[in-house]
């Protein structure tokens, strides 16, 4: 069964640091999402992506973030300077149709230092 | 106001009982779908289970269901026959479809399953 695949599954990075997260999403789907889970806590919606744009960010998602589609099967994560609060397990989902269900990566697990 | 409401943060089930847990949602729109998503202590979210809001019969994925009640804005998942495997984390989640295509989920209920 084809599946969103997430690297690296765990990243340390020094504070102030950049750091990307990379996505392969599942080939034929359009839509694509980034969510993070602070540690014990519930998923939050960072951004969704569609036709080369960001469709939709929540406020988390500031100007320390960004997407991009490099190519035709990478969808990456990058934030710039990264601070501790940034520490989460961050997923990489997509969707065949804009209202189905979104399928996960497994995540990458990021660790602020 | 929350979301999505999940009011039972653990349960426990004897192997091979069914177990229920309980989800709410808050929302205005006519349009929405709400799924609900596994998480094993190693991390990952699977997806279990879709139900949406004009869909007349209760979804069923194998030993998943879900229990639809739109008056009560309810969807409870069921899931039959517990596994030891089945020990995880599940979240209820929500799209709502004036609202873009992202999910809010609910803070999670933690299942164990007992031998």
């Amino acid at each position: 069964e084809p599946e969103v695949t997430q690297t690296p599954s765990h990243q340390v990075t020094q504070m102030g640091q950049e750091v990307i997260l990379r996505c392969v999403p599942i080939s034929n789907h359009l839509y694509f999402y980034w969510y993070r889970q602070i540690l014990g806590q519930k998923v939050e919606f960072l951004v969704s992506f569609y036709n080369n744009e960001i469709s939709e960010k929540s406020e988390i998602f500031d100007d320390q973030f960004s997407v991009e589609r490099p190519d035709g099967s990478n969808f990456t994560l990058k934030i710039r300077s990264t601070k501790l609060e940034d520490s989460a397990m961050y997923f990489c989902a997509s969707s065949g149709t804009e209202l189905g269900p979104q399928h996960f990566g497994d995540g990458t697990r990021l660790s602020i230092l | 106001a929350q979301k999505i409401t999940q009011t039972q943060p653990g349960m426990f089930v004897q192997e091979k009982e069914a177990v229920t847990l309980d989800c709410t949602y808050d929302t205005s729109d006519q349009s929405y779908g709400l799924f609900w998503y596994k998480q094993p202590s190693s991390g990952e979210m699977i997806f279990l289970i879709y139900q949406g809001s004009y869909d007349e019969q209760n979804a069923t994925e194998g030993r998943y269901s879900l229990n639809f009640q739109k008056a009560r804005k309810s969807a409870n998942l069921v899931i039959s026959a517990s596994q030891l495997g089945d020990s995880a984390m599940y979240f209820c989640a929500m799209r709502e479809d004036n609202y873009g295509q992202n999910f809010v989920f609910g803070p999670g209920t933690r299942l164990s399953v007992l031998p």
